[in-house]
């Protein structure tokens, strides 16, 4: 059974500061998949990681992953308080079944 | 013009009783789900819908039942709420995986407490 996991759980950051999330998975997958969530809100879609070695980058946010190491990472770059939210890693369980296995989120709370 | 839309947002019902969420999506994609989101924001999949066809069901109680009247909807009937039911319900919608690998828009949730 496919197992995520993501380091931190909680984050608290000034602004400014760099900072990287990590999502580790247990079975091979080459998709993976990051979302952001705001208190009381739905899920937006960041960035969709398709293959070894790819790399995705938007504003302060960058993604990658390593399917050998089965890790992905999210670097934040010089935060800003709007980048305050959790942050999800799913992970696609068995390629094509449209299902979907998320880690427990990441609380990242960046502060003035 | 929601792209994936719930009702209702909120949903306040007592122990045993029967209640229903909608989901409608206008994005024309073929894959609808239902997930769960718990107080420990914690995010699963219940079910899964490709055209109208069941084709994730998870280890949910029965006394979950979804139903696709068409690809645009997924609808979710509860019967006999339970107070472990309280969480928030996500339904999301996606093009067909394995095809162009598209990610899952969410809708905006809806927050079922049962007291």
């Amino acid at each position: 059974e496919l197992k995520v996991e993501q380091n931190p759980l909680f984050l608290s950051m000034q602004e400014g500061k760099n900072y990287t999330i990590y999502c580790n998975y247990s079975t091979t997958s080459d998709r993976l998949y990051w979302y952001r969530q705001d208190p009381g809100k739905s899920l937006e879609s960041l960035f969709v990681l398709l293959s070894n070695g790819a790399v995705k980058q938007e504003g302060r946010l960058m993604a990658s992953l390593d399917t050998k190491a089965r890790l992905s990472t999210l670097h934040i770059t010089a935060a800003v308080h709007d980048l305050s939210a959790t942050y999800f890693c799913a992970v696609d369980s068995s390629g094509g079944s449209e299902k979907l296995v998320f880690g427990k989120g990441t609380k990242l709370t960046v502060n003035p | 013009d929601t792209a994936v839309s719930q009702t209702p947002k909120y949903l306040v019902t007592q122990m045993g009783n029967d209640k229903s969420i909608k989901c409608e999506q206008n994005l024309g994609h073929d894959t609808m789900y239902w997930y769960k989101q718990d107080s420990k924001k914690f995010l699963k999949i219940m079910f899964s819908y490709n055209n109208k066809e069941l084709i994730i069901n998870e280890t949910v109680p029965n006394r979950f039942s979804p139903k696709s009247p068409d690809k645009a909807h997924l609808n979710l009937h509860i019967n006999s709420l339970e107070l472990g039911d309280s969480a928030v319900y996500f339904c999301a919608s996606s093009r067909q995986t394995g095809v162009n690998n598209s990610p899952l828009h969410f809708g905006n949730g809806t927050r079922l407490t049962v007291t």
